[in-house]
C-alpha cells in the first residue's frame, strides 16, 4: 500500500522567514500534486510535478519532485500572513483515478 | 459558473437516516471522485467513475451507493447513517484521457453531521 508521509504535521513560522515541507511516497508514481486548504474551504491545486526534476513556482512558493529518492519539497520563500492554511501533498495511485493524499501540513505565519 | 458544484454544503441528521449528497461538474472532465475527509483532516479516496463507469472503489461498506447518471454528475447515497460517518465529503473532477497532467479539482465539501 502506497504512503504519504509530510513533514512536519505542524509549523508555526515567522514572517520573512523561509522553510520547507517534506513530503515521502513510498511506491514509484510519476505524478505528484501540492495542494492548499483554508479552514473551512475547498482544496485549491498549487503544483502538478510529473518528471523527476520538475521544478515548479508560484510566488513565494517553489516545488520540486525527485522521482528516484521519491521525494518532494515545497519550499516557502520570505513567508507572509496569506500563506497560513493547510498543504497537502497528494500522489497518483491509479494512473489518474484515485490519489493518495498526505496527512496535510498545518502553517501558520505569524508576525 | 462554479465549476465543481455540490449539494447541500451542510447535512445534520440522525443516526440510522439515509441521505444523499449531489455533484456536477461543468469542467467537460471524464472521471469524477468522491473523497473523505475526516475530523483529523486526513483526506482518502471512497471512489472514481469515469464515463459513468465504477473504477475505484476503495473498501467502502456497502451503505455507501455512489451514482453516475451521466458524466458530469455522481451522486452519493448513503444508508443507516452511523456516528463515524460524520466528515466532509468532496466531489472532484479530472481528465485522466492520455494521462492528462490536469490536476483534480474539487468542490466546495458537504459538511456531514450524524447527531
Amino acid at each position: 500500500e502506497l504512503k504519504v508521509e509530510q513533514n512536519p504535521l505542524f509549523l508555526s513560522m515567522q514572517e520573512g522567514k523561509n522553510y520547507t515541507i517534506y513530503c515521502n511516497y513510498s511506491t514509484t508514481s510519476d505524478r505528484l500534486y501540492w495542494y492548499r486548504q483554508d479552514p473551512g474551504k475547498s482544496l485549491e491545486s498549487l503544483f502538478v510535478l510529473l518528471s523527476n526534476g520538475a521544478v515548479k513556482q508560484e510566488g513565494r512558493l517553489m516545488a520540486s519532485l525527485d522521482t528516484k529518492a521519491r521525494l518532494s519539497t515545497l519550499h516557502i520563500t520570505a513567508a507572509v500572513h496569506d500563506l497560513s492554511a493547510t498543504y497537502f501533498c497528494a500522489v497518483d495511485i491509479a494512473s489518474g483515478y484515485a490519489l493518495n493524499f498526505g496527512k496535510g501540513t498545518s502553517l501558520l505565519v505569524t508576525p | 459558473d462554479t465549476a465543481v458544484s455540490q449539494t447541500p454544503k451542510y447535512l445534520v441528521t440522525q443516526m440510522g437516516n439515509d441521505k444523499s449528497i449531489k455533484c456536477e461538474q461543468n469542467l467537460g472532465h471524464d472521471t469524477m471522485y468522491w473523497y473523505k475527509q475526516d475530523s483529523k483532516k486526513f483526506l482518502k479516496i471512497m471512489f472514481s467513475y469515469n464515463n459513468k463507469e465504477l473504477i475505484i472503489n476503495e473498501t467502502v461498506p456497502n451503505r455507501f451507493s455512489p451514482k453516475s447518471p451521466d458524466k458530469a454528475h455522481l451522486n452519493l447515497h448513503i444508508n443507516s447513517l452511523e456516528l463515524g460517518d460524520s466528515a466532509v465529503y468532496f466531489c472532484a473532477s479530472s481528465n485522466t484521457r492520455g494521462l492528462s497532467n490536469q490536476p483534480q479539482h474539487f468542490g466546495d465539501g458537504t459538511r456531514l453531521s450524524i447527531l
